[in-house]
């Protein structure tokens, strides 16, 4: 069966440290899809980065990078330099690439408070 | 480009009433989804729809849930009659081609 896990609940940090958010997924697919969104306050689910289960480079988006690692089943986020509006819950997602094409199986998120 | 629309944002019903929400989905996109999120949990699916045809509602509970997306754009989620447990975000998304998901804000539901 597919499962994420985040086994950080809550994460706080003040402004300008780096931080890393865990995510660890279990699949029997060996083609799939690994996500990453952002969900403020409003409620509202960005989505911030796809990557597919080919692709272990690593990805760098401003102060947002990625590490994923099939070895280790993980694709970690890390946010370099945070800010006051990172403070977030975010969610890794795992999506099977065939059948069922699209449903995302979530992690439990990770709360992201980021202090002034 | 308009993003996924949803309503109503919020929702107080008591145990037993029922509840419609409605979702339109970004222009073009043929799939959409229906998520449900309780509070400090991840999004769980509901159901997932291919233009108007139903792809997958394994986890939708089907005694008094159901949903419909007539002409393959617009969606209704109803729930009927509403449970305690069933408090929650109902968050609609909608995918073009491919495996990105964009999701709305959620329909903030609490049942007392």
């Amino acid at each position: 069966a597919q499962k994420v896990t985040q086994a950080q609940t809550e994460i706080s940090v003040v402004e300008k440290e780096d931080v890393t958010l865990d995510c660890v997924y279990e699949t029997r697919d060996t083609t799939y899809y690994l996500f990453w969104y952002k969900q403020p306050p409003s409620g509202e689910l960005v989505f911030l980065i796809r990557r597919n289960s080919f692709d272990e480079q690593n990805e760098i988006s401003g102060r947002y990078s990625w590490n994923f690692q099939k070895s280790t089943s993980s694709f970690n986020f890390t946010i370099t330099a945070s800010q006051v509006v990172d403070s977030a819950v975010y969610f890794c997602a795992l999506s099977e690439a065939w059948g069922r094409r699209g449903k995302l199986i979530f992690g439990q998120g990770t709360e992201l408070s980021v202090k002034p | 480009e308009a993003g996924v629309a949803q309503s109503p944002r919020y929702k107080i019903i008591e145990k037993r009433q029922s509840v419609a929400f409605w979702c339109n989905p970004i222009s073009g996109h043929a799939t959409l989804y229906w998520y449900q999120q309780i509070l400090g949990q991840g999004p769980k699916l509901l159901i997932q729809f291919q233009n108007n045809g139903v792809v997958d509602d394994s986890q939708l509970p089907k005694d008094r849930f159901s949903a419909e997306r007539l002409k393959g754009v617009d969606s209704t989620l109803k729930i009927q009659p509403a449970k305690l447990e069933d408090s929650a975000v109902y968050l609609c998304a909608s995918s073009p081609e491919g495996n990105t998901i964009y999701f709305g804000e959620g329909s903030w539901l609490t049942v007392v």
